[in-house]
């Protein structure tokens, strides 16, 4: 089955402790991005990825990290969580065929930092 | 950058009804205009979508219209069922950007009252 796995679903952690959600895509997709959505502030996109060792920042990246060293794979990192990190985070891929082939999202990640 | 902005924030609808969701953009250069329906718990999906060479678009009960002059964009779908209720997103992208650099408006929450 096609599909974005995200890793773990629910994550409960404390401010300053590192902590990497897992993305994985078996769509050969050269396209993966991270969004965080928040209540009343819709989805905002974190980092993308347009392919191997290429990744560029969207629009909220401060305080996470990325990297893309294989296609199936694009991890977010939190090098040192804080509360306002707290959110449901999506990874999502897409085809590179000018960019108009949907979004795949994962079934999300709901962290809470305390 | 671009700034996308929805309304309402949230719509309640008898069964049958139409509902519409409406969406304003401000970057002029932005020719890719997708809406996104997230159920409860769920992950976001592409329900339909539109590029800026075409007004229109339809798909069964739901349509997607486009006034380029104006920068506004609306989702209609007509005969609402319960199974319709959901957050929904539009989203804008520049020219040759596609699914790579959406942003996304804050979301609709439509209620489908039998």
């Amino acid at each position: 089955e096609a599909q974005v796995t995200q890793n773990p679903r629910y994550l409960i952690t404390v401010t300053g402790k590192k902590l990497t959600v897992t993305c994985s895509q078996n769509m050969n997709h050269e396209y993966m991005s991270w969004y965080r959505q928040d209540p009343g502030l819709g989805l905002r996109q974190i980092y993308y990825s347009m392919n191997v060792e290429v990744t560029d920042k969207g629009d909220v990246p401060e305080g996470y990290k990325v990297s893309r060293k294989e296609k199936r794979n694009f991890p977010l990192i939190l090098e040192s969580p804080s509360p306002n990190q707290t959110s449901l985070y999506f990874c999502a891929s897409s085809l590179r065929d000018r960019g108009y082939s949907p979004l795949h999202f994962g079934n999300g990640t709901r962290l809470t930092v305390t | 950058g671009e700034n996308v902005e929805q309304h309402p924030s949230t719509l309640s609808v008898q069964e049958g009804d139409s509902a519409v969701i409406k969406c304003t953009y401000s970057d002029s250069a932005s020719n890719y205009f997708p809406w996104y329906k997230q159920e409860l718990g769920k992950r976001p999906q592409l329900i339909i979508d539109i590029r800026s060479n075409v007004g229109e678009k339809k798909d069964q009960r739901i349509a997607v219209t486009l006034n380029k002059t104006a920068k506004h964009f609306s989702l209609h779908i007509t005969e609402t069922q319960p199974e319709d209720s959901a957050v929904y997103f539009c989203a804008a992208s520049p020219d040759g950007a596609g699914s790579y650099q959406l942003t996304f408006g804050k979301g609709t929450k439509l209620s489908v009252i039998p």
